[in-house]
């Protein structure tokens, strides 16, 4: 299976306790994004790696959550001091983006998405 | 504020008719547009997406169309087979920004 792999699928914790999910993208895509998606509502976008540089961060990331893609490859995404508030499913996804050029004349950038890692603060 | 909304928060259908699905955005730095199908403890899985220099793509069943000038786009689903129950999210993308905004989902039931 080449797809985007998340790990853990599940994480239970306590409240004030860190945890750490790593994705593994597809292996040529060279974006890689982390959402967050809480019930009845849809992705919200936390962050992105173009390669190995993080190029944009949401301001719902507070300065308890950093990401790392330390070789362009695989990322973590690390939370610390969890909160009850944190519990929620931790979606990554990975990109190539393409295009812009005489053969694709716009831009395509479609995100494939891993099966998430599901977080729970108790 | 949210950028991208998709007004109807289910739909159901009987199978073999169509399903259309609809979602409103506010951004004009949009585009680039894409459906996403959700299972429950899934990921969403890529259906179906559009450049703003086009109005229409189609996939087998699935066909896009965008109204730039509406700021809207739709799904159509035909025909429309109970396999196709799930949630799915309009996303809209600034490709240069980089990142993609969802709508909230809209969860399609399709009847036998």
């Amino acid at each position: 299976d080449t797809g985007v792999s998340q790990d853990p699928r599940h994480k239970i914790t306590k409240r004030g306790q860190n945890v750490t999910f790593r994705c593994d993208p597809i292996s040529e895509h060279n974006r890689l994004y982390w959402y967050r998606q809480t019930l009845g509502q849809g992705p919200e976008f936390l962050t992105y790696f173009q390669n190995e540089a993080q190029l944009e961060k949401s301001r719902l990331l507070s300065d308890r959550f950093s990401a790392e893609r330390p070789k362009g490859s695989f990322s973590t995404l690390e939370i610390q001091r969890t909160e009850q508030g944190d519990s929620a499913m931790y979606l990554c996804a990975s990109s190539l983006l393409a295009g812009g050029g005489s053969k694709i004349p716009y831009s395509t950038d479609t995100q494939y998405f891993g099966p998430g890692t599901r977080l729970t603060v108790l | 504020d949210q950028q991208v909304k998709q007004n109807s928060p289910s739909l159901s259908v009987q199978e073999g008719r169509i399903s259309i699905l609809n979602c409103d955005y506010t951004n004009s730095m949009f585009d680039y547009f894409l459906w996403y199908k959700k299972y429950p403890a899934e990921g969403p899985t890529f259906l179906i997406s559009i450049s703003s220099i086009k109005d229409k793509n189609e996939d087998g069943r699935f066909t896009v169309f965008l109204n730039k000038s509406a700021k809207h786009l739709s799904l159509h689903i035909v025909p429309s087979q109970p396999g196709d129950s799930a949630v799915y999210f309009c996303a809209a993308s600034d490709t240069n920004a980089g990142k993609s905004t969802f709508g909230d989902g809209t969860t399609l039931t399709v009847k036998p």
